[in-house]
Parts: C-alpha cells; sequence; structure tokens
C-alpha cells in the first residue's frame, strides 16, 4: 500500500439517485479527510475522521450527504438525490496524527461524479 | 467567503529562472500554511509546509516564506524545471485538519 486509494476514479449518475465512494487510506495513518473540488476551484473541506470517529464537519456537507468510516480503515462518502450541483471530483486524503497539518496530507487521485 | 486567495491564475518561467508563486489569507488566526502541486487527473502532491513560528521554510529546490503582518505566503522554486509545470495550490489553517485552499495558479516552465 503506497498511496491513498478511491473507487471509482469516474461516476456518471442521473440526477435523483445515490451514489457512493470508496476510500482506503495509507494503512498507518489514523486520519482521513474529504475534500471536493469544482473546476477552477481549490478543494473545499467537507469533513474529516480520526480513526473511526467524524470530529468535524463543514457547512458544506447539507443532509443529502453522509460519510463514515466504520472501522477506523476505509471510509465511504454517500450523496443521496443526487443534483447537478454536486458534479464534482471528490478527493479522500489521510494523514497520520502527529503531523497536525505540518507535513501535510496525502490525497488520492479523486472520484469525479458527474450528475446528467 | 474566500479565506485563501491566488491572484495570479498562471505564471510562465523560463527554465533555469527562479519561480515566485504567491498567496494571500484573510484569517489571522491561521497557524499552518502548506503547499501542493497538482497535475491533471491526479490529486494534489503535498510540497512544503510552514507553521507560524517560522517565517521561512527550504526543502531543495522550494522555499515558502511566511509574512504574518502581511498575511503573505510565497513559494520560490529555484531552478525551475520543465517537470515542475503543474497548479500549485496553497492551503491554510488554524487547527491543522480543516484546510482552506486557494484558487491555484498554473505554473508553465519554458525549456
Amino acid at each position: 500500500d503506497t498511496g491513498v486509494s478511491q473507487n471509482p476514479r469516474h461516476k456518471i449518475t442521473k440526477r435523483g439517485q445515490n451514489v457512493t465512494f470508496r476510500c482506503d487510506p495509507i494503512s498507518e495513518h489514523n486520519r482521513l479527510y474529504w475534500y471536493r473540488q469544482t473546476l477552477g476551484q481549490g478543494p473545499e473541506f467537507l469533513t474529516y475522521f480520526q480513526n473511526e470517529a467524524q470530529l468535524e464537519k463543514s457547512r458544506l456537507l447539507s443532509d443529502r450527504f453522509s460519510a463514515e468510516r466504520p472501522k477506523g480503515s476505509f471510509s465511504t462518502l454517500e450523496i443521496q438525490r443526487t443534483e447537478q450541483g454536486d458534479s464534482a471530483m471528490y478527493l479522500c486524503a489521510s494523514s497520520p496524527y502527529a503531523s497536525q497539518g505540518h507535513y501535510g496530507y496525502t490525497f488520492g487521485s479523486g472520484t469525479r461524479l458527474t450528475v446528467v | 467567503d474566500q479565506q485563501v486567495k491566488q491572484n495570479s491564475p498562471s505564471l510562465s518561467v523560463q527554465e533555469g529562472r527562479i519561480s515566485i508563486l504567491n498567496c494571500d489569507y484573510t484569517n489571522s488566526m491561521f497557524d499552518y500554511f502548506l503547499w501542493y502541486k497538482k497535475y491533471p487527473a491526479e490529486g494534489p502532491t503535498f510540497l512544503i509546509s510552514i507553521s507560524s513560528i517560522k517565517d521561512k521554510n527550504e526543502d531543495g529546490r522550494f522555499t515558502v516564506f511566511l509574512n504574518k503582518s502581511a498575511k503573505h505566503l510565497s513559494l520560490h522554486i529555484v531552478p525551475s524545471q520543465p517537470g515542475d509545470s503543474a497548479v500549485y495550490f496553497c492551503a491554510a489553517s488554524r487547527t491543522g485538519n480543516q484546510f482552506y485552499f486557494g484558487t491555484g495558479t498554473s505554473l508553465t516552465v519554458i525549456p
């Protein structure tokens, strides 16, 4: 395991459908983050986990969004009743607890969601 | 409300010269600052960080400068190489967990 793995890489869905993305972090990293990036913008924070605990959520994470990390390893991000405005790149990142941001996250390659 | 701003969408530099990428932030509570590089179809790659207790951090060809009074961050790349061509994002955080990213600067290094 040399990096953060995200699946699927691409997802096209019809408006109103539910979608779920998976993220497998670097195995020794106990912090996991979800960000969203739209065209021409930088990544925007959605939520983060320390082990299985979801410690912080952005206002961007509406009621239609839910994230889980049940055993403190992989994480899933589900979007219910997708809207066209949900079309974006969804990025997962992980870091070891001790870094506290000094060493940065390791990002995955992202899941590109297109809602048609 | 854009708390981190990168006002130059693009920058072109000759190979071997210095590249200077700039970033401004509005929140004086930010203590942690990062620079990331991003290639198309890949996630951002961490480059270098600095905390508010320092004003300079160096790692090989990359140096980050922090001017807290001006709320300004810059990344210097010396010498610039064609492989450095990418989009560069700066990011800032109060806690080291939730980072606010700028909109990026696309750097082109001309051989």
